[in-house]
């Protein structure tokens, strides 16, 4: 069965800084892809960001980049230049077989 | 293109009564799903289909049918509501491998008194 973890329920950070949500998984597969998914107040999920399992450089996306760690099963996202509009839950989830598992997310809250 | 619409976006049911969630896309996608969303538990695969006239169960289908008599539409129908299936409910699509970004419709929050 496939796991995922996100432990931190809830961070906060000062606009404009930097903040890395945490995810880890469990999976005995070898080929896999993983995704950072945000939902805004608004309730619509939103890719943020993916990443290949047989890739071994991490996927950037402007503002968001991840660490991807396949031999610990770690897929951090971190998120440079913190903008109020990056308040919002961001879900961690694995996807193998065309089925998603999701982590039971991080509540993300910007500072002004 | 509307991408994934969801109807209703919020119903009120009462335990034992019947009703049907539509889903609907116009990306031509052959892969549909339907997640629930509780709190602290984030998205749990319901069902999915991978085309047309295929479904298959997921991670919790146990309250709830599907079928797919066309690309489109996927419906979730929920035969004798229950207290537990109060929940917010999202349809997605995707092209249908793995890599393919989900698409998600904007939910449906249900609630069974």
């Amino acid at each position: 069965a496939q796991t995922v973890t996100q432990s931190q329920p809830e961070m906060s950070v000062q606009e404009a800084e930097t903040v890395t949500l945490s995810c880890t998984y469990d999976t005995s597969e070898n080929n896999y892809y993983l995704f950072w998914y945000k939902q805004p107040p608004s309730r619509q999920m939103i890719l943020v960001i993916r990443q290949e399992a047989y890739k071994q450089q991490n996927a950037t996306e402007n503002r968001f980049s991840v660490n991807f760690q396949k031999a610990a099963k770690s897929f951090s996202l971190k998120i440079s230049d913190s903008q109020l509009g990056d308040t919002a839950m961001y879900f961690c989830a694995f996807n193998w077989a065309n089925n998603l598992f999701f982590g039971t997310g991080t509540r993300l809250t910007v500072i002004p | 293109n509307a991408g994934v619409t969801q109807t209703p976006k919020f119903q009120v049911l009462k335990t034992g009564q019947s009703m049907t969630l539509q889903c609907a896309q116009d990306m031509n996608h052959e892969y549909m799903s339907w997640y629930r969303q509780d709190p602290g538990m984030g998205l749990r695969l319901i069902h999915y289909s991978v085309g047309a006239g295929i479904t298959d169960q997921g991670e919790v289908p146990n309250g709830y049918n599907v079928s797919r008599s066309t690309t489109e539409d996927f419906p979730l129908r929920l035969l004798s509501a229950a207290p537990s299936q109060t929940s917010v409910y999202f349809c997605a699509s995707s092209m249908g491998q793995g890599v393919a970004e989900q698409f998600f419709g904007p939910g449906t929050r249900l609630t069974v008194l």
